[in-house]
């Protein structure tokens, strides 16, 4: 029931773009995309609803294929701020538990 | 707007000792979920509550883990006689009361578990 998230990990040189991957085997409702740095709490980024919308705020943008039972999270331009970990949870009906993936560690180098 | 509140930030304890975490949620939420990570691993989701009511507690260990939302007071995750295995980061999430909408969860600060 976890969704994977691909890749593990990726390291890049600030100004690079950079996508992360979600997919899960069970028909979703919505998918959730949080930050974490290392020690704080998961930071909310964007949430999108089944019917293939995308989402997005400056450089971060999000995209959810309800069919695929995919997401996609695209960084443009990365920032070193950008740098932590980034989950997707994934949400079977309105007003439930996520479950998240195992993550995937982005490091931005100057 | 005050976020999502955690207290204790840390705690210590012995094994067969018991651990009280509490969570007060965003003003204006009903909705408190708890979830677990261990180090270096993803959250796990335990348990989902409304005020005074758990809708889902599929995540709860079956022994020594319960957890409550009064119609006062914080939200409570607590651990009877703790074992090592339980050290972990303990993360709260509030949302609102939106009924049968998927809604953005909220986390607090954690309180970081270590059982000596």
């Amino acid at each position: 029931q976890q969704p994977v998230q691909s890749p593990q990990a990726v390291i890049l040189r600030e100004g690079e773009d950079a996508v992360i991957n979600c997919s899960s085997s069970k028909a979703l409702y919505s998918v959730h995309w949080y930050r974490q740095k290392h020690g704080e709490a998961p930071v909310f980024l964007m949430i999108l609803l089944k019917g293939g919308e995308q989402k997005g705020h400056e450089k971060i943008s999000a995209s959810f294929n309800e069919k695929k039972q995919q997401s996609s999270l695209y960084l443009t331009a990365s920032q070193l701020s950008y740098s932590g970990t980034y989950f997707c949870g994934t949400e079977k009906g309105g007003a439930q538990k996520l479950v998240f993936g195992q993550g995937t560690r982005l490091t931005i180098n100057p | 707007n005050a976020g999502v509140m955690q207290n204790p930030r840390h705690l210590v304890r012995r094994r067969g000792q018991e651990a009280r975490l509490r969570c007060s949620p965003m003003k204006g939420h009903s909705h408190v979920y708890w979830y677990r990570q261990l180090p270096e691993e993803g959250l796990k989701f335990m348990v989902y509550l409304q005020k005074e009511n758990i809708i889902d507690e599929s995540g709860m260990p079956k022994e020594r883990f319960s957890a409550e939302f009064p119609k006062e007071g914080p939200s409570i995750l607590r651990i009877q006689q703790v074992v090592r295995g339980d050290s972990a980061a303990y993360f709260c999430a509030s949302s609102p009361n939106l009924a049968g909408a998927s809604d953005t969860q909220y986390f607090g600060p954690g309180t970081r578990l270590t059982v000596l």
